[in-house]
């Protein structure tokens, strides 16, 4: 049964353009919705996150969108730059401690 | 404070040999998550220890083990090593006493078994 699935699984954007990466989920128990970012050689790094109990959480040029009944979140890029290039991962998990990640996306920003 | 630390960087192996990973998580975690990433498989979760205990285990064979020690440090080991277990072991700490404590990845350990 697969949990988690992100979409889309590669993305390419103008310098300055908006990213737009989805996370839909099977799990009701799910109680905190994470996006991490992970350049080559490196682990993945926590971005911005979110509880249930919110429908949209911003920092800086990132925001979460969530949408409970719909059993989907989002991460928003605004004025996305070549330094966002990186592969993103949404990973909600539940009080049990333990995060499903989705695939990743491959996001690339071209200047 | 410091970061995960995971050692070594680099392993290559040979079929049907063991290998052991180590991890040092930030200082005051107590929880330990050990992840396998393939570019075919993605992020796969293998297991986590809290407080020295497995909480959580993963979709893997038997020849994956872990634990963890009394300072929180945890090892890894992969027994019988198969060409497939060629991938980038990932270890993540965090507070582990609520689901919103955010996982803190090491850059892993590159397994290569020939």
């Amino acid at each position: 049964q697969q949990q988690v699935k992100q979409s889309p699984q590669s993305l390419i954007v103008q310098k300055g353009g908006i990213s737009i990466i989805n996370c839909a989920y099977e799990n009701t128990a799910f109680d905190y919705f994470p996006w991490y970012q992970q350049f080559p050689g490196k682990g993945p790094a926590l971005l911005i996150a979110i509880r249930p109990d919110v429908s949209e959480k911003k920092e800086g040029r990132f925001t979460i969108s969530f949408n409970k009944s719909a059993k989907q979140f989002s991460l928003h890029i605004m004025d996305s730059q070549p330094g966002d290039s990186a592969t993103y991962f949404c990973a909600p998990n539940t009080n049990a401690g333990k995060s499903t990640f989705g695939d990743g996306t491959t996001l690339t920003v071209k200047p | 404070k410091a970061g995960v630390t995971q050692t070594p960087r680099y392993l290559i192996k040979t079929r049907g040999q063991q290998v052991t990973l180590s991890c040092s998580p930030i200082s005051g975690h107590r929880s330990v998550s050990w992840y396998q990433q393939t570019p075919g498989q993605g992020l796969q979760f293998l297991f986590e220890y809290f407080s020295e205990t497995q909480r959580n285990k993963g979709n893997f064979p038997g020849r994956f083990s872990g634990r963890q020690f009394s300072n929180s440090r945890s090892e890894m080991n992969v027994s019988t090593l198969e060409l497939g277990d060629s991938a980038l072991y990932l270890c993540a700490s965090s507070l582990g006493t609520a689901s919103n404590s955010p996982l803190h990845f090491g850059n892993g350990t590159r397994l290569t078994v020939t």
